[in-house]
């Protein structure tokens, strides 16, 4: 079983419709991450989670919100989506205690808006 | 603000060595990171380098950082098939996030 599950993979919606990303980890990292990949541009960070109670925005949050409702689970939402969110999310994963940082990615979820 | 660039693609054929390039703007970054990402899959840590390093070889890699040019390699030696991927240049900013390039997809030839 995968260290990051993110749920749905593919997901195709209509502008307006709210949508849920879900993410969990068997790591035990306290930190979480959302990123969207676009052809071109690389990943761009949407928000972020260094414990339970801990959110913080990143470069392009404007349009949606998180949930973290455990250490293992991070949630991404969308409340009304719209065509320029279709694109690839990631769930990350991360330890404090890393001394290099590294990033654990789930598989991806991919989200179409028409 | 802070970037990293990266040419998006790279063609080279399957035995010769692959050279991937990456530039970047904060010169207080710790690490440097090269991840990988195989179709349909997220990304995973390929290899990084400490900032105060110049050279990390890794058996078929070998990164090479210019910190006075701000410049960042990955070496592919004997590239094979297998290595059809795109790879990802990224840096930690002051804040310990992480500026990512937009990715080299490399293609290999046979």
């Amino acid at each position: 079983d995968a260290d990051v599950t993110q749920t749905p993979r593919n997901r195709i919606t209509k502008t307006g419709k709210r949508i849920m990303l879900e993410c969990s980890q068997t790591k035990g990292h306290d930190r979480m991450y959302w990123y969207r990949q676009d052809p071109g541009l690389g990943l761009r960070l949407i928000y972020y989670s260094f414990d339970v109670k801990d959110i913080n925005k990143g470069e392009i949050s404007d349009g949606y919100s998180v949930s973290r409702q455990a250490q293992a689970k991070f949630s991404l939402s969308l409340e009304s989506a719209i065509p320029n969110q279709t694109a690839l999310y990631f769930c990350a994963t991360s330890d404090s205690k890393s001394l290099t940082g590294e990033l654990f990615f789930g598989e991806g979820s991919r989200l179409t808006v028409l | 603000g802070e970037d990293v660039e990266q040419s998006l693609f790279l063609s080279v054929r399957e035995g010769d060595s692959s050279v991937i390039n990456c530039t970047y703007t904060d010169s207080s970054s710790t690490y440097l990171y090269w991840y990988k990402q195989e179709p349909g899959a997220g990304l995973q840590l390929l290899t990084y380098i400490f900032s105060n390093m110049d050279m990390k070889q890794d058996q078929r890699l070998t990164v090479l950082l210019n910190k006075k040019d701000k410049h960042l390699s990955l070496r592919i030696a004997d590239t094979q098939t297998g290595d059809s991927a795109i790879y990802f240049c990224a840096e930690e900013d002051s804040n310990y996030q992480l500026i990512w390039g937009a990715g080299t997809k490399l293609i290999i030839k046979p």
